[in-house]
């Protein structure tokens, strides 16, 4: 099975800020790597898929980028509404996995 | 509008069985693969199974093999999950959600439903 590993677990920023997640794959996934966001007691949201491309309605101060075993989800311009906890997952094969979660709190 | 229903969740004890179902509408249901993922109380999430948009293809967790069976009947827009040998640590939400690009399991997930809750005890 296919590892990944988000960093940090957790993370405190202002509205305003820049905040930067890492998604790190135990081998690689080309570019079959997703991105959603959930807030509490909400299903999941797909934000990007295949590494860097931005799902339909979804705010262009999200990006991502990657490739291989190492991904980056960016929020550019942190708004209140994007607290919440960020998961990647590899879509590259079977067994598909997330990584274990990055929530992003208030400060 | 592209919509997903769980049911069959509730308070089951241990060692028994459960199948859960998933409605879809808002899009033709057997041009896409679907899977089921969970999500245990202040866990992240877990990817249990995944079946092509016909049926013919299953996929399932290793760690979940021989308790999992995912299926599907494109006639009534249902996508389902059996589990045997139910234990506490199943206690999870457990959505359905619909791959983005077609018919292979292996692509994000662009819609779930909202979940059903799964109580082991």
């Amino acid at each position: 099975d296919i590892q990944m590993t988000q960093s940090p677990s957790s993370l405190s920023a202002s509205v305003g800020d820049r905040v930067t997640i890492t998604c790190r794959a135990s081998q690689s996934v080309i570019t079959f790597l997703n991105w959603y966001q959930q807030k509490p007691g909400k299903a999941p949201k797909l934000l990007i898929y295949v590494a860097s491309n931005l799902q339909i309605g979804v705010p262009s101060r999200f990006s991502g980028s990657g490739s291989g075993t190492d991904f980056t989800l960016t929020i550019n311009s942190l708004q209140p509404e994007d607290f919440a906890t960020y998961y990647c997952q590899q879509s590259y094969s079977t067994p598909l996995t997330f990584g274990g979660g990055t929530k992003v709190e208030i400060k | 509008e592209v919509q997903l229903a769980e049911s069959g969740g509730g308070l089951l004890q241990p060692g028994g069985s459960l199948r859960l179902s998933c409605a879809a509408s808002g899009f033709t249901f057997s041009n896409y693969a679907m899977s089921w993922v969970r999500q245990a109380p202040g866990r992240g999430l877990e990817w249990l199974s995944g079946i092509s948009g016909r049926g013919g293809s299953t996929y399932y967790a290793d760690s979940e093999k021989g308790r999992l069976t995912i299926s599907r009947d494109n006639s009534k827009n249902t996508l389902y999950l059996q589990m045997n040998s139910l234990r506490a640590e199943d206690t999870a939400i457990y959505y359905c959600a619909k791959v983005r690009g077609g018919d292979y399991p292996s692509d994000a997930f662009d819609i779930w439903g909202q979940g059903t809750m799964v109580s082991v005890s």
